[in-house]
């Protein structure tokens, strides 16, 4: 079974700066995707970045990158120059690729604050 | 942008009451997805639906639980007998093509009373 694993409830970052947030997971599969989203206080889930699991580069999306190592089933976030904005409620989720859905598995997510 | 949208916001019953929790998927979705998030814990998936059909199911989506496609542009999550720990947050969420990234509402609070 894919699980996925967030081990910070809460982080804080102050504006214009970098912050990380962590995520890992495990899975049998060979192929699947990871994401990262987004959850502000106005509920809606916002996808933020996606990377599958056959790229070995990096996904980039403007201010926010991620840090995906294959072997160590490791899938952190960074958010540079970070803005009021996003603060959030962050999930890290994955999906199998090729199964019979590709329903998202969610991590606990992390609590991001942005300290003006 | 096309959104998915859910109605109601917000929804209190009583426990033992049937509820149907709406949602309209982008209209060129072929793929819907139902997910639940207790207050405080992680987002959890219930039920994807395509072709007219169940694709997958949880161990949450038990016989209480059924979806609906009546017509088409709502996709329904019907609840038949409340219980008190369904209140949670319900999300509804749809895909055009397999393995692209779902699109979400801004969910249904369900609060059992």
């Amino acid at each position: 079974a894919q699980t996925v694993t967030q081990s910070q409830p809460e982080m804080s970052v102050q504006e214009a700066e970098t912050v990380t947030l962590s995520c890992t997971y495990d899975t049998s599969e060979s192929d699947y995707y990871l994401f990262w989203y987004k959850q502000p206080p106005s509920r809606q889930m916002i996808l933020v970045i996606r990377q599958e699991a056959y790229k070995q580069q990096n996904a980039t999306e403007n201010r926010f990158s991620v840090n995906f190592q294959k072997a160590a089933k490791s899938f952190s976030l960074k958010i540079s120059d970070s803005q009021l904005g996003d603060a959030a409620m962050y999930f890290c989720a994955s999906s199998n690729y090729g199964g019979a859905t590709n329903k998202l598995i969610f991590g606990t997510g992390t609590l991001l604050a942005v300290q003006p | 942008e096309p959104e998915v949208t859910q109605t109601p916001s917000h929804q209190v019953t009583q426990m033992g009451q049937e509820v149907i929790l709406r949602c309209v998927p982008i209209s060129n979705h072929l793929y819907f997805y139902w997910y639940r998030q207790i207050l405080g814990q992680k987002v959890e998936f219930l039920v994807s639906f395509y072709n007219n059909e169940i694709s997958e199911k949880s161990e949450i989506f038990d016989d209480q639980f059924s979806v609906e496609r009546p017509d088409g542009s709502n996709f329904t999550l019907k609840i038949r007998s409340t219980k008190l720990e369904d209140s949670a947050m319900y999300f509804c969420a749809s895909t055009g093509r397999f393995n692209q990234p779902q699109h979400f509402g801004d969910g249904t609070r369900l609060s059992i009373l």
